[in-house]
């Protein structure tokens, strides 16, 4: 099956910095890698998401980008505000379960 | 609108008590899931659903059942609590066609569960 790992599991920054958060897969046969922002009390939402075919996605201030060659993939944070403090999740779809396997999620901490 | 649907929201039962909590969604999903987890920590896959009569175990053990009669209703069960099921149990559906490539996967608002 799936596994997936993420890193770092805290990151602190200052208002208006870059963030980035990385994570590995081990299934090769994965084509589908979102990512998840969770405020404190509430339900993950999908906050952007990467299919295998491209290697880069940009939705304003966040970006993903994904290396299959070397299974991994990032979520690139700029101009980071303090409602950006959440927990994020990368994923992975488990192509045989058809099912998301989470990494182990990144606390994300902007300081004013 | 389409959204899914969990109640109750927080959940104070005793040990032994026989508990189900429920799940519905609007969304027109087939598959259904439910993940354990503790605030702000991992999201534990226990059960999931690839539609009607059709019910797998996750990766977590997990004492609770779950049912599939209806295409929009997922219900998990503990036949006896215990303090060792204090969690949050989120709900999920999603929807997946390979053949067009598309995925998204979302998630209902949880129920906090304190087994005293």
């Amino acid at each position: 099956g799936e596994n997936v790992e993420q890193h770092p599991s805290t990151l602190s920054v200052q208002e208006g910095d870059s963030a980035v958060i990385k994570c590995t897969y081990s299934d090769s046969a994965s084509n589908y890698f979102p990512w998840y922002k969770q405020e404190l009390g509430k339900r993950p939402q999908l906050i952007i998401d990467i299919r295998s075919n491209v290697g880069e996605k940009k939705d304003q201030r966040i970006a993903v980008t994904l290396n299959k060659t070397a299974k991994h993939f990032s979520l690139h944070i700029t101009e980071t505000q303090p409602e950006d403090s959440a927990v994020y999740f990368c994923a992975a779809l488990d192509t045989g379960r058809r099912a998301l396997t989470f990494g182990s999620g990144t606390r994300l901490q902007v300081q004013p | 609108e389409a959204d899914i649907y969990q109640t109750p929201r927080y959940l104070v039962i005793g040990t032994g008590k026989k508990i189900t909590l429920e799940c519905s969604q609007t969304m027109g999903h087939d598959k259904m899931y439910w993940y354990q987890q503790d605030p702000g920590m991992e999201l534990h896959l226990i059960h999931y659903s690839y539609g009607v009569n059709s019910t797998e175990k996750g990766d977590l053990s997990s004492e609770s059942t779950v049912s599939r009669i209806r295409t929009e209703h997922f219900p998990l069960t503990l036949e006896s609590a215990r303090p060792s099921h204090t969690s949050q149990y989120l709900c999920a559906s999603s929807e997946f066609q390979d053949r067009v490539g598309t995925y998204e996967q979302y998630f209902g608002p949880g129920t906090r569960l304190t087994v005293t």
